[in-house]
């Protein structure tokens, strides 16, 4: 079935570090991608997304590359700051939003100073 | 003011007991979802709903219902609460168009059945 598969944490790295979270995913059809940011005590905010295959998505120095031929839309950032901890998902619609979003498990980032 | 509003914010009450969740928008999308989060699970959709006269089970729905009042309202309710219902909850809307369906959440509600 419909999966997303994401790095387990908690990753913890120093300030300024080069950051890789993976995702790989499990669809039918041709789905869209997120990655979703949760701050503590926060509900989700969508980070960045796209929506076909090459297609780059950015935001606060953040980016994905969607990856159709590895099912991959890995999410990286050169240069974290202690501000950027939080818990990252990966996510995906399958088309039409009939079912919702399937999300992976979520992903804990520690930056420490 | 937040987009999707979701009442109360923290909740404890006791097995056997029946809650509702509430949750409101102002995004006058007509998709509304209810997930819940659990620690290592990540979020897992239990009910959705297209419009006021379209409800639909999600992946988790056993032991939930739903109400859809408004367009921008959609409430979720435990009728009979059990401890393993104990998680953080959360709503969250979409305009459902095309080519992708990015979701608004709510902050969630944390509930605690004793």
């Amino acid at each position: 079935g419909d999966s997303v598969t994401q790095m387990e944490g908690p990753v913890t790295l120093s300030e300024e570090a080069f950051l890789t979270i993976n995702c790989t995913y499990t669809a039918t059809g041709y789905p869209s991608l997120f990655w979703y940011v949760q701050y503590p005590g926060e509900g989700l905010q969508l980070l960045l997304k796209a929506t076909k295959a090459d297609d780059k998505g950015s935001n606060k120095g953040f980016e994905a590359t969607y990856r159709k031929e590895t099912t991959s839309f890995h999410l990286e950032k050169g240069s974290v700051q202690v501000s950027d901890s939080a818990v990252y998902f990966c996510a995906f619609d399958s088309g039409g939003g009939a079912d919702g979003l399937t999300f992976g498990k979520g992903t804990h980032l520690i930056i420490q100073p | 003011d937040a987009d999707v509003t979701q009442t109360p914010r923290n909740r404890i009450t006791k097995t056997g007991k029946r809650i509702m969740l509430e949750c409101s928008q102002t995004k006058g999308h007509d998709r509304m979802y209810w997930y819940r989060q659990d620690p290592g699970l990540g979020l897992r959709l239990i009910y959705y709903s297209f419009d006021v006269k379209d409800i639909n089970k999600g992946e988790i729905s056993d032991g939930y219902s739903v109400s859809r009042q408004a367009q921008a309202k959609f409430s979720l309710s435990l009728e009979s609460a059990i401890p393993n219902q104990t998680a953080l909850y959360f709503c969250a809307t979409s305009g459902g168009r095309a080519p992708y369906n990015e979701q608004f959440f709510g902050p969630g509600t944390r509930l605690t059945v004793l």
